[in-house]
């Protein structure tokens, strides 16, 4: 059984499209994450989700619009898709947000999605 | 905001050897220093973690030690082997943030 799933694993998209990836967490969790790794394999934070609830932006673009329609999902959509935008998306999930004064903080982290836009 | 750098970027080593990987954090409040090992083609995957009233952890050939004190914690694996070729991160946490540092590619030849 996969405990954080994200669809598709590879997307090819031209510049201007508008394109989601989708993820599910079958764990339990509370809180959910999107990652975004770039082609120096640099793991950035961008969305954390706490119960639906939208924790931390990290100065992400407003065209990257999270959409959380309960705690076990987590969908990123991305509007007007940038060749700057290629990366891979990891999404992942801890039981509570990790740092934080409470215990299980270890995050858990899909497969990823390789998006490439031309 | 935190800010963490991991040392060496790269690392070959001979089967059997010990590998080290160091890393320092900037944000003395960060309080979980978690370390992930991702193959190709993969999500990361948490190997260990420590917290950060801990001062080293172990588990079988994989140790970690943290230094408040001087803000850097490190990964040791013994007696390496060929499955351990990977890229290593390690990761500061405080707050719902998780920052990683840039990797480390393990190469380890027969």
């Amino acid at each position: 059984d996969t405990a954080v799933s994200q669809t598709p694993k590879y997307l090819v998209t031209q510049m201007g499209n508008d394109k989601s990836i989708k993820c599910e967490q079958n764990l339990g969790h509370d809180t959910m994450y999107w990652y975004k790794q770039d082609s120096k394999k640099f793991l950035k934070i961008m969305f954390s989700y706490n119960n639906k609830e939208l924790i931390i932006n990290e100065t992400v673009p407003n065209r990257f619009s999270p959409k959380s329609p309960d705690k076990a999902h987590l969908n990123l959509h991305i509007n007007s898709l940038e060749l700057g935008d290629s990366a891979v998306y990891f999404c992942a999930s801890s039981t509570t947000l990790t740092g934080t004064a409470f215990s299980g903080n270890t995050i858990y982290f899909g497969e990823g999605s390789w998006l490439t836009v031309v | 905001g935190e800010n963490v750098e991991q040392h060496p970027s790269t690392l070959s080593v001979q089967e059997g050897d010990s590998a080290v990987i160091k890393c320092t954090y900037s944000d003395s409040a960060s309080n979980y220093f978690p370390w992930y090992k991702q193959e190709l083609g993969k999500g990361p995957q948490l190997i260990i973690d420590i917290r950060s009233n801990v001062g080293e952890k172990k588990d079988q050939r994989i140790a970690v030690t943290l230094n408040k004190t001087a803000k850097h914690f490190s990964l040791h694996i013994t007696e390496t082997q060929p499955e351990d070729s990977a890229v290593y991160f390690c990761a500061a946490s405080i707050w719902g943030k998780l920052q990683f540092g840039a990797g480390t590619q393990v190469v380890v030849t027969p």
